[in-house]
């Protein structure tokens, strides 16, 4: 375990359905962030917070909605979807104002049908 | 946005040989990442370089920075068998830290026995 946990590990959802993401971190951390990491694809950074605050939310579909209710928790709540919407979703949080590497948690396998 | 862009896409050797992967990138940095992923898992950080610096070590790893080409490597030495996996570049932009990490494609490392 890396102290990052996302849930659930695998998510299969219709088109049609509302299912959230959860991350939480209990590192100290003070920032968290949402990755997609499609095939043959670079991971793409969908949404920043720091503080609690978003401060990046890289041109990311309203059908992706994030919530931090706090420093250690973050969800990703997802509505709507389309098939291209599969992948691999990784949470990470580091620390702010400095040289810091991220952590990541194990991801969620999310598959669109 | 800036890219790593790592290079090559994929490598195989024998397990006792040095791996060494590059990485560019396309506009001013504070630091840049190397990360190690295995399969369909989340990513790990491995080492982190300054700007400023231009070499870092760490166990069997060994990282260069020319910011002059915009470029990194990162060399693995006496590679084993867990070396396997995907290893990819990223960098935090100059903007003092307010943004993401940009993540490149990756190269995947296969360590043969």
């Amino acid at each position: 375990e890396t102290g990052v946990t996302q849930t659930p590990r695998h998510l299969v959802m219709g088109m049609t359905n509302k299912k959230s993401l959860k991350c939480e971190q209990h590192l100290g951390h003070n920032a968290m962030y949402w990755y997609k990491q499609s095939a043959k694809k670079p991971l793409e950074l969908m949404f920043v917070y720091n503080f609690k605050e978003q401060t990046e939310n890289n041109s990311v579909p309203s059908r992706f909605s994030p919530e931090c209710p706090n420093s250690s928790h973050l969800f990703l709540h997802l509505h709507t979807l389309q098939p291209e919407d599969s992948a691999l979703y990784l949470c990470a949080s580091s620390r702010r104002g400095g040289d810091y590497g991220y952590t990541f948690g194990s991801g969620t396998r999310l598959t669109v049908v | 946005s800036q890219q790593g862009e790592e290079d090559p896409q994929a490598l195989s050797i024998q397990e006792g040989e040095n791996a060494t992967m590059n990485c560019s990138y396309k506009t001013s940095i504070n630091n840049l990442q190397w990360y190690r992923q295995n399969s369909g898992r989340g990513l790990v950080h491995l080492i982190l370089i300054r700007s400023n610096e231009r070499e870092k070590h760490s166990g069997r790893l060994r990282v260069t920075l020319d910011t002059s080409k915009k470029s990194s490597s990162l060399l693995i030495t006496a590679s084993r068998a867990a070396d396997t996996a995907s290893y990819f570049c990223a960098t935090q932009g100059a903007g003092g830290g307010a943004d993401g990490l940009t993540f490149g494609k990756g190269t995947h490392l296969i360590i043969q026995p």
